[in-house]
């Protein structure tokens, strides 16, 4: 069971609107810790999406956004397209566990 | 171009041993904390340890204390992660990533490279 849990699987039709929640807790997104993410094609390594909970590494697309309220946090994809169909992870900082912990993932589909 | 290489996965017996490396480029190496992290086949990611960029601190995920150490060399801007004790369990693509953020818990990170495979069988 991960510490920042989100949910198996979300799916979209190209163009449409999908969210990934992130839920976490007062030891990690709750106390402060800045969430990120990650995106995942299969057999290849994560690559980061958002940092710092909003921020976007340069080469990556306006359409993702991220935000972060309370011991939650949420990635957001506007327009989805074909070659956004992949895993999204979750990732912070636990300061119960004293280390960095990771959501399940999420496999977006676009129908 | 920063880049980072990770090598030393293998086949390895139950109980057994094993150290990863993973050289690093692009980058004043011991300016970043490094981390390593796993994925199980099928399965998500996982954090497995992390070094300051001096080594002078580390810390290790509380399934893998006692098992695991990480290690860096800055004069040869290599990363290391010493396994013992292997189980079935650790089977897993390992990732070394370089890190960025001011504090602890705002540490991400910007640079991951290709991962090493090991297997415990």
């Amino acid at each position: 069971q991960s510490v920042l849990t989100q949910p198996p699987s979300v799916s979209g039709a190209p163009g449409q609107r999908v969210t990934i929640s992130c839920t976490g807790s007062s030891s990690n997104i709750g106390a402060g810790s800045d969430v990120h993410w990650y995106q995942q094609f299969p057999g290849t390594a994560p690559r980061p999406l958002i940092y710092v909970n909003v921020n976007r590494p340069s080469g990556v697309p306006d359409r993702f956004s991220g935000s972060k309220s309370g011991t939650s946090a949420a990635l957001a994809i506007t327009g989805l397209q074909a070659e956004d169909e992949a895993y999204y992870y979750c990732q912070s900082y636990d300061s119960g566990l004293s280390g960095w912990v990771f959501g399940g993932g999420t496999k977006v589909t676009v129908l | 171009e920063v880049q980072l290489l990770e090598s030393g996965g293998a086949l390895v017996q139950p109980g057994g041993s094993l150290r990863l490396s993973c050289a690093a480029s692009g980058f004043p190496f011991s300016s970043y904390a490094m981390t390593w992290v796993r994925q199980a086949p099928g399965k998500g990611l996982e954090w497995v340890s992390l070094i300051g960029g001096s080594g002078g601190s580390t810390f290790y995920a509380e399934s893998l204390k006692g098992r695991v150490t990480i290690s860096r060399d800055n004069s040869r801007n290599t990363l290391y992660l010493q396994m013992n004790s292997l189980r079935a369990e650790d089977t897993a693509v390992y990732y070394c990533a370089k890190l960025r953020g001011q504090h602890y818990n705002n540490y991400y990170m910007d640079v991951w490279g290709k991962g090493t495979t090991v297997t415990v069988s």
